[in-house]
């Protein structure tokens, strides 16, 4: 089974500000896909940014980017000028590429300080 | 679209009893999956279904079961309700297994409490 890592369980940033979560994983798969999944106190999960592992460029959602290291097994999510709305739950979450299963981490709490 | 929609919201139970979780999509989706997430935690895979009439087991099994008899419904059943199973319980579909479609929806949650 694969396995993620975050090893955040808190973390805080100022508004505006630009904040890095971490997140790393173990397979011994060539080709599977990554995501950052954000749920906000209402409980809904929501697709915050997703990254093919066959494709080198590090993927962006406007002021969401990761830091995609293939052979370091990381997959970090910066997100910049934070905002009050950011304040949310942030799972990252690992899918085989010819697999089923979806695999989460923990989770890393974040709160955005006005 | 509704999405994916989940039935009741919020559910408490005695110890013993049993309830069914109902789940549906309307987006034709192939995949379904049934997760709990417990407090200050990850979600994990209980049951998953690649299409109707198809389901296998995830992480967490024990102590529930599946069916999937259309493409729309994939209700949770809880058979003999036990406190380890107080969590909240998210449905989720996928339209393929692979490819730039690899998200996943879900959906809003049920709350489960058993006492």
């Amino acid at each position: 089974a694969q396995t993620v890592t975050q090893s955040q369980p808190e973390m805080s940033v100022q508004e505006a500000e630009t904040v890095t979560l971490s997140c790393t994983y173990d397979t011994s798969e060539n080709n599977y896909y990554l995501f950052w999944y954000k749920q906000p106190p209402s409980r809904q999960m929501i697709l915050v940014i997703r990254q093919e592992a066959y494709k080198q460029q590090n993927a962006t959602e406007n002021r969401f980017s990761v830091n995609f290291q293939k052979a370091a097994k990381s997959f970090s999510l910066k997100i910049s000028d934070s905002q009050l709305g950011d304040t949310a739950m942030y799972f990252c979450a690992f899918l085989d590429f010819t697999g089923n299963q979806f695999y989460f981490g923990t989770g890393t709490s974040l709160t955005v300080i006005p | 679209n509704a999405g994916v929609t989940q039935t009741p919201k919020f559910r408490i139970l005695k110890i013993g009893q049993s309830m069914t979780l109902q789940c549906t999509q309307d987006m034709n989706h192939n995949y379904m999956y049934w997760y709990r997430q417990d407090p200050g935690m990850g979600l994990k895979l209980i049951y998953y279904s690649v299409g109707a009439g198809i389901t296998d087991k995830g992480e967490v099994p024990n102590g529930y079961n599946v069916s999937r008899s259309t493409t729309e419904d994939f209700p949770l059943r809880l058979e003999l309700a036990a406190p380890s199973q107080t969590s909240v319980y998210f449905c989720a579909s996928r339209p393929l297994p692979t490819g730039p479609n690899g998200e996943q929806f879900f959906g809003p949650g049920t709350r489960l409490t058993v006492l």
